[in-house]
Formats: C-alpha cells, sequence, structure tokens
C-alpha cells in the first residue's frame, strides 16, 4: 500500500497563478482532509471530505477550494495565489482514530 | 476560537533524561491525539486517547486524558535521540463533531546523545 500520496513535492508560483495540489489515498478511507502548516502554529484545517461528492469547509477555507469526486482523490485548487498562502500543505486520509497524513507539498508564493 | 496549547515549546535534554510533554484547552475534547512528526515529513500518529482518565502506555512513552477531557499528557522516561521530533496533539472539540480536528503548536524536542 502506498497509503497517502501528494504531488508536487515542492511548488513556487507567483502571485495570481493557479495550481492544484494532488492527494491520493489507496486505503478506501471515506474521510480526507487538508491542512496547512505554519511556523508556530501548528497544523490548521482547510477543508474536508466525509464521503465522494461531499466535502465542507475548516478553520481556514478562504482562497482553496476543494472537490471529491472519488473515493480515492481529494485534490486542492488554489485559483489565485497569494504569498499569505506559502505554506507546507499536508493532506490526510482516516478510517476512525486512524489517521495518515501524506508527505506534503511546500508552496512558496512569490 | 478553540485551542489546545502545549508546553513547553522548545526541549533540549541529554540521553537518558524524562520528561512531560502538555496539552491544553479550556474546551472538552471527544479525543485526543499524538502524533510525532520529523523534518520534511507527515505528522505519524503515535495513540489516540478517549475516555476521560484514560492513560496508555506504549513502550517508553505514557499518555494520559485528563479527567474532565480539557488536557492530556505525554511523558516519555529515558529519552533517547531516536525521540527527537514535532510532538503534536490534536482531536476534535466536542461541539464539533469527530470531523473537525484541532492541532495543538507543537513541542520540538530534542534528545542529545
Amino acid at each position: 500500500n502506498a497509503g497517502v500520496t501528494q504531488t508536487p513535492k515542492f511548488q513556487v508560483l507567483k502571485t495570481g497563478q493557479s495550481m492544484t495540489l494532488q492527494c491520493a489515498q489507496d486505503m478506501n478511507h471515506e474521510y480526507m482532509s487538508w491542512y496547512r502548516q505554519d511556523p508556530g502554529m501548528g497544523l490548521r484545517l482547510i477543508h474536508y471530505s466525509v464521503g465522494a461528492g461531499i466535502t465542507d469547509q475548516g478553520e481556514v477555507p478562504n482562497g482553496y477550494n476543494v472537490s471529491r469526486s472519488t473515493t480515492e482523490d481529494f485534490p486542492l485548487r488554489l485559483l489565485s495565489a497569494a504569498p499569505s498562502q506559502t505554506s507546507v500543505y499536508f493532506c490526510a486520509s482516516r478510517n476512525g482514530y486512524r489517521q495518515y497524513f501524506g508527505p506534503g507539498t511546500r508552496l512558496t508564493v512569490t | 476560537t478553540q485551542l489546545l496549547e502545549q508546553s513547553p515549546q522548545f526541549l533540549s535534554i541529554q540521553e537518558g533524561e524524562n520528561l512531560t510533554v502538555y496539552c491544553n484547552s479550556s474546551s472538552v475534547f471527544s479525543s485526543l491525539q499524538w502524533y510525532r512528526q520529523e523534518p520534511g515529513e507527515g505528522p505519524v500518529l503515535l495513540v489516540t486517547v478517549v475516555t476521560g482518565g484514560e492513560v496508555k502506555k506504549l513502550k517508553r512513552l505514557t499518555f494520559q486524558f485528563g479527567d474532565a477531557r480539557k488536557d492530556s499528557s505525554l511523558h516519555i522516561t529515558a529519552a533517547q535521540p531516536g525521540d527527537t521530533g514535532l510532538y503534536l496533539c490534536a482531536g476534535p472539540p466536542h461541539t464539533s463533531g469527530t470531523y473537525k480536528y484541532i492541532f495543538g503548536t507543537g513541542t520540538r524536542l530534542k534528545v542529545l546523545a
């Protein structure tokens, strides 16, 4: 099993550009989520999904869109990147209490 | 805003010493989890505590959930260099159901050989 995979590992964007961070899991988990991690602030929930076709906002959803067309995939879209979105992004999937994180995407917006 | 505050923020100790990390909130949590994160990687789940007063042991690590489910602690006995990392507590506030996890600010531990 690959677990939770994320691509790309690193990305540099210019302000105003758009991009999609990819996340996939092969554990057939219904629950998936996106977090961002900033220095001194721990992880903050951006969006989450409890199954295909169902998404909801977390603590810091502004500037991000998500969709969940399959159980396996949960992409995160930045429509117009801003320097405040410079961060490390983690995708996670969960089954009950067992939560698994991907390796992260380090995004820099200049 | 519901917060999980961890203390200390940083801890540097010698191999063999004991340490305790605290995770505190003014809110009640349905459960609390502890993770360890190493540089360049995602957090890895260590344990989940669910019942107030619960104590779980994982080799040299002891986890406790407060009676009122507002706080938790992680105690490491005889720390080893392999314990070095960022320790995070996390959980769903009781008022948020089980979907929205809050993470603590983290404790960065360094164990010197």
